[in-house]
């Protein structure tokens, strides 16, 4: 099946400081890919969609200026926090699709805690 | 956007018992996805419906797409402890949009 990868899988970090997610399809090429945040004991929220070379579609009331995403190759999605503060402490998913956005492969997830 | 409300929302069930969960949306889904998520992990597809009226199974799991196609059921069949875990209904909007239920946390006591 197709796998995705999350680096790092766990970051913890200071405040004011800013923190990359890497999200990678491992053996398939993503035309589209998904970041999701998930606080505890919620469901998955849609943050943005990025297709590759071009610039990332966000959901309403996500700051594109703070959540950084980059998908430069079909094969490779990041998601930079910058500034991070301590309500940005959750739980970070990506996810890949090389098709309809029903066909989605999920990363297994970055949690990120500000101090 | 677009609200996908599951229920229960938490279940306690006994090990070898019946799970039967349901997911109720505002508006009208030509898709609906049924995913698992254990702790710390990323969610992973059970079962995918794309018709009204379907009825698809996976091993002990089947789910069905509502005839109204605002609602879809997910039932567990004779349950086991690694049945453990939370799911959540799915389903794509307009565009690339993609919507996630409120979830249901299942819990297996032996």
């Amino acid at each position: 099946g197709a796998v995705v990868s999350q680096h790092p899988s766990r970051v913890i970090c200071k405040s004011g400081t800013s923190v990359k997610i890497e999200c990678r399809s491992l053996d398939f090429q993503a035309t589209t890919m998904f970041w999701y945040r998930q606080f505890p004991k919620q469901s998955l929220m849609l943050m943005a969609t990025s297709n590759e070379g071009s610039k990332a579609t966000y959901e309403q009331g996500v700051e594109k200026d703070k959540f950084l995403i980059n998908h430069a190759s079909l094969t490779l999605s990041t998601l930079t926090v910058t500034s991070a503060h301590p309500e940005d402490s959750s739980f970070y998913i990506c996810s890949a699709s090389f098709g309809s956005p029903d066909t989605q492969y999920f990363g297994p997830g970055t949690r990120l805690t500000v101090l | 956007g677009q609200q996908l409300n599951q229920s229960p929302q938490s279940m306690f069930i006994q090990e070898g018992e019946d799970v039967s969960m349901n997911c109720t949306s505002s508006s009208i889904f030509n898709t609906w996805l049924w995913y698992k998520q254990d702790p710390g992990e990323g969610p992973v597809l059970l079962i995918a419906l794309y018709k009204a009226g379907e009825l698809t199974s996976n091993g002990r799991l089947t789910a069905q797409f509502g005839i109204t196609r605002k609602d879809s059921f997910l039932n567990i069949s004779a349950s086991i402890p690694s049945d453990v875990g939370i799911y959540f209904c799915a389903g794509p909007g307009t565009g690339n949009q993609f919507y996630f239920g409120t979830g249901t946390s299942l819990t297996v006591i032996p």
